[in-house]
């Protein structure tokens, strides 16, 4: 079965540090993966996707994040944060694509505190 | 030019009492979706329509019932509500596809006195 866990429920990080949020999925077939942000009492944002092909993905928002199979990651990355970048990130799996039934199964979600 | 609304953004209300909570999308979208977040931001299916019929039921209790009267709206009622019930739902949608990615509304807080 399609799932996927985040490593740190929360991350702190100082303003112009490296962000790394992490994903591990665990997949029978080859995974669909994303990442959303949801910023406060708002909905979630896709940030990016991985299907097939690349597997360094760009995103919205300056982040990247790198699919590794034999890894079995999908960690989210930014160079340089910024304080708008303080919001709850979610890494999902895309669970039923070849059968037409998709659904995101989503992680725990990692929340992200950058201080000046 | 909102693409998913949802209505209303915050419900307060009884246990016992029924509400209902409605979800619009302007893209076009055959498939739409609804996902309740839970107090510790856990975020999980609860049903999904593509042109207007059902095409995941998550072990959702009775008491939950959505309708979708055409594709670009799904509501969600719900009867006797719980207090269990309180949390934020999601409604979403996208096209039918192995990797289409979906949109988000900004969530219904629902809260149960």
């Amino acid at each position: 079965a399609q799932s996927v866990t985040q490593l740190g429920s929360h991350v702190s990080v100082s303003e112009g540090a490296l962000v790394l949020l992490r994903c591990n999925y665990s997949s029978s077939v080859p995974p669909y993966l994303f990442w959303y942000v949801q910023y406060p009492n708002q909905g979630l944002q896709l940030l990016l996707k991985y299907t097939t092909g690349a597997t360094l993905v760009k995103g919205i928002n300056g982040f990247e994040a790198e699919f590794k199979k034999s890894e079995t990651s999908f960690h989210l990355t930014k160079p340089s944060a910024h304080m708008s970048d303080a919001a709850e990130y979610f890494c999902a799996v895309m669970k039923g694509a070849e059968t037409g039934f998709q659904k995101l199964v989503f992680g725990t979600g990692t929340r992200l505190l950058v201080s000046p | 030019d909102t693409a998913v609304s949802q209505t209303p953004k915050y419900l307060v209300t009884q246990m016992g009492n029924d509400k209902s909570i409605k979800c619009e999308q302007n893209l076009g979208h055959d498939t739409m979706y609804w996902y309740k977040q839970d107090s510790k931001k856990f975020l999980k299916i609860m049903f999904s329509y593509n042109n207007k019929e059902l095409i995941i039921n998550e072990t959702v209790p009775n008491r939950f019932s959505p309708k979708s009267p055409d594709k670009a709206h799904l509501n969600l009622h719900i009867n006797s509500l719980e207090l269990g019930d309180s949390a934020v739902y999601f409604c979403a949608s996208s096209q039918r596809g192995r990797h289409q990615p979906q949109h988000f509304g900004d969530g219904t807080r629902l809260s149960i006195l």
